[in-house]
This record gives C-alpha cells, sequence and structure tokens, in this order.
C-alpha cells in the first residue's frame, strides 16, 4: 500500500512569513495526525483528527498555527506568522482506527531564518 | 508523570557488533510499546509493537522485548550493519491513541 504522502520535503522561510505543509494519509486511515519534531527531541503531537473533525489540539499554538481536514482524507498545516522556534521537521501520521499501528511520512524540515 | 527515557543518548559501533538500546516508561495505564527507527530527515518506521502480554518480537535482526513489571524494554540489534544507523525511538502508548509519549531518541552510529 502506499504510504502517508508529505509535501514539500524542505521549506526555508524568514521569519513573520507563512508557510502551509499538507499531508495525504494512507488510503481509508480515518485517523491522521500532525507532530512537530525538533532537532535532538521526541516528536510533539500538535492535532489529531478522526475523519474531518478534531480530536484533539490541546498542544497546538492556536495564535499561529492552523489545521484542516475538510474532506476527512488530506489535510494542511499552515503556521502565520512563522517564528524562528517553528524550525523543526513536521510530521504527518495515519492510522486506520484509534489506537491502531501508526505509519509516518517522511516529514517536512521547516527552517526559519 | 508519564514520561519515556532512553539510553544510551548516543552509540557508536563497530560493523557486524550487536548492540542493545534501553527504554523505561512511567507510562500508566499502559497500553503497547512500539519502537520505530527514524533515519536522519525522515519520518519513523515501525519496526516492533508489544502489548502488556508479549514478553519479546523479533522483525528481522531486530528484538525487542518487554517487562511489563519493571517497565523496561530493550531492542537488541543482531549483526549491525552500516543501514542501522539512524535514531530509534520508543513510544509509549497509554490508553487512548492520543496518548502517545515519545522518548528522545538514541542515535546509532554503525562504522566499517
Amino acid at each position: 500500500e502506499a504510504g502517508v504522502a508529505q509535501s514539500p520535503r524542505y521549506k526555508i522561510i524568514e521569519k513573520r512569513q507563512s508557510v502551509a505543509f499538507w499531508c495525504n494519509p494512507i488510503s481509508g486511515h480515518a485517523t491522521l495526525y500532525w507532530y512537530q519534531q525538533i532537532l535532538g527531541q521526541g516528536p510533539k503531537l500538535l492535532i489529531q483528527f478522526q475523519n474531518n473533525g478534531v480530536v484533539d489540539d490541546s498542544q497546538l499554538p492556536k495564535d499561529r498555527f492552523s489545521a484542516e481536514r475538510l474532506k476527512g482524507v488530506d489535510s494542511t498545516l499552515k503556521i502565520q506568522p512563522a517564528k524562528l522556534e517553528d524550525s523543526a521537521v513536521y510530521l504527518c501520521a495515519s492510522s486506520a482506527t484509534l489506537g491502531g499501528g501508526y505509519t509516518f511520512g517522511s516529514g517536512t524540515r521547516l527552517t526559519v531564518v | 508523570k508519564n514520561q519515556v527515557e532512553q539510553s544510551p543518548q548516543s552509540l557508536i559501533i563497530l560493523e557486524g557488533k550487536n548492540c542493545t538500546l534501553q527504554c523505561n516508561y512511567t507510562v500508566s495505564p499502559f497500553s503497547n510499546l512500539r519502537w520505530y527507527k527514524q533515519d536522519t530527515g525522515r519520518g519513523p518506521v515501525s519496526l516492533t509493537i508489544m502489548t502488556f502480554s508479549e514478553n519479546t518480537k523479533s522483525n528481522g535482526r531486530y528484538t525487542a522485548t518487554l517487562d511489563a513489571d519493571t517497565k523496561q524494554s530493550s531492542l537488541h540489534i543482531t549483526a549491525s550493519q552500516l543501514s542501522d544507523s539512524a535514531s530509534y525511538i520508543c513510544v509509549v502508548s497509554a490508553g487512548g491513541a492520543n496518548n502517545l509519549f515519545f522518548g528522545t531518541g538514541t542515535r546509532l552510529t554503525v562504522i566499517p
């Protein structure tokens, strides 16, 4: 089966600019997650969707981060405006069911200068 | 407090040698424990998943063990290869799927 697709692979922006990441989960996977992984640290959950509904966004900095999964399939994560500390790898993962095995995408490496 | 700690933080071994990575957790209630391999700049790839009742699980040259009583897990890599160079992350799930706790990983470097 095809894996979780993410784009772009790399992005360099200046602080205060906006950026968007895209994720296409494995076909049929109802649950989609966005994680932020700062260099040297484990991934931190930003937001979790079940179909097109938000299950958990408690750690999403809502003043600058937003995410949507309008049709319950692919998803976008946006940062506006970006800060230097947003430099990280943004990982998307999906699973067929809550509690099911995760499959991660290759991630988007964001560098804010 | 739910935590996952991994050791060592980094490890360098010669190609062909074996190594063991450790994971200690205080996550409760325990649901399952996963080991992931993460190449630089890539997303994590699942190696093994273990539930409470499983003591050991193998995936090729990777063997994971779990001691639910002491809340410890290990990942043993046999006959290491250069391609094993990566970060190995221990992830413990507590209850629901959104309760995942990640270790900071062990950075393994295999040298010829």
